[in-house]
């Protein structure tokens, strides 16, 4: 059964403070792995898409890093603006469109 | 930049009673989605729609919901008998060739 797990659920950083978000996922034969951010009360708001292990994307103080079995937001600095539950998603790629979702993390970024 | 809108933001339903979201999708994007999040839990999948029809549903999509595009822009889902479990957020989410993009959701309230 396809599936992701994030870790941790939650996460509190002082700004200034870098750190990493871990999603963990079981498809059969990945067609894209995506990241989004959420804001409370907001829909998924598309960050990156990874393809193959070994590829990263960049947008200001995020970084997404992607292997054969996890993908990674780095957060270089944060400010609290960034403040946001950070969703990670999967697409299989046999002849499906659907993505499966994470429960997130939770990010708090404090001044 | 072009966005997912949908209406309304927030619907309160009798139990029992039928229930239509709507969503615009982004002009230029060709597939459709309703995604839903009960509150605390992972955004799920319930179905995906192309050229007018189905092309991918969950076991959530049963047969008391049901989708429509009913012109060149609008695209619902419509709840035919509303139980109490189907309270949740329901995300409308389009795409052309790219990322699904997401819109900020109806709350619905089953009463």
């Amino acid at each position: 059964e396809d599936q992701v797990t994030q870790s941790p659920e939650a996460l509190r950083l002082q700004e200034g403070e870098s750190s990493s978000l871990n999603c963990s996922y079981t498809v059969s034969g990945l067609r894209g792995l995506f990241w989004y951010r959420q804001d409370p009360g907001k829909g998924p708001e598309f960050l990156f898409t990874l393809y193959s292990a070994g590829e990263e994307k960049e947008k200001e103080r995020l970084k997404a890093t992607l292997t054969k079995k996890e993908s990674f937001l780095h957060i270089t600095a944060p400010k609290p603006e960034d403040s946001a539950t950070y969703l990670c998603a999967v697409q299989a790629i046999r002849n499906t469109d659907k993505l499966i979702f994470g429960t997130g993390t939770r990010l708090q970024v404090f001044p | 930049e072009p966005e997912v809108t949908q209406t309304p933001s927030h619907q309160v339903t009798q139990m029992g009673q039928e229930v239509i979201l709507r969503c615009v999708p982004i002009s230029n994007h060709l597939y459709f989605y309703w995604y839903r999040q009960i509150l605390g839990q992972k955004v799920e999948f319930l179905v995906s729609f192309y050229n007018n029809e189905i092309s991918e549903k969950s076991e959530i999509f049963d047969d008391q919901f049901s989708v429509e595009r009913p012109d060149g822009s609008n695209f619902t889902l419509k709840i035919r008998s509303t139980k109490l479990e189907d309270s949740a957020m329901y995300f409308c989410a389009s795409s052309g060739t790219g990322p699904q993009h997401f819109g900020d959701g109806t709350r619905l309230s089953i009463l």
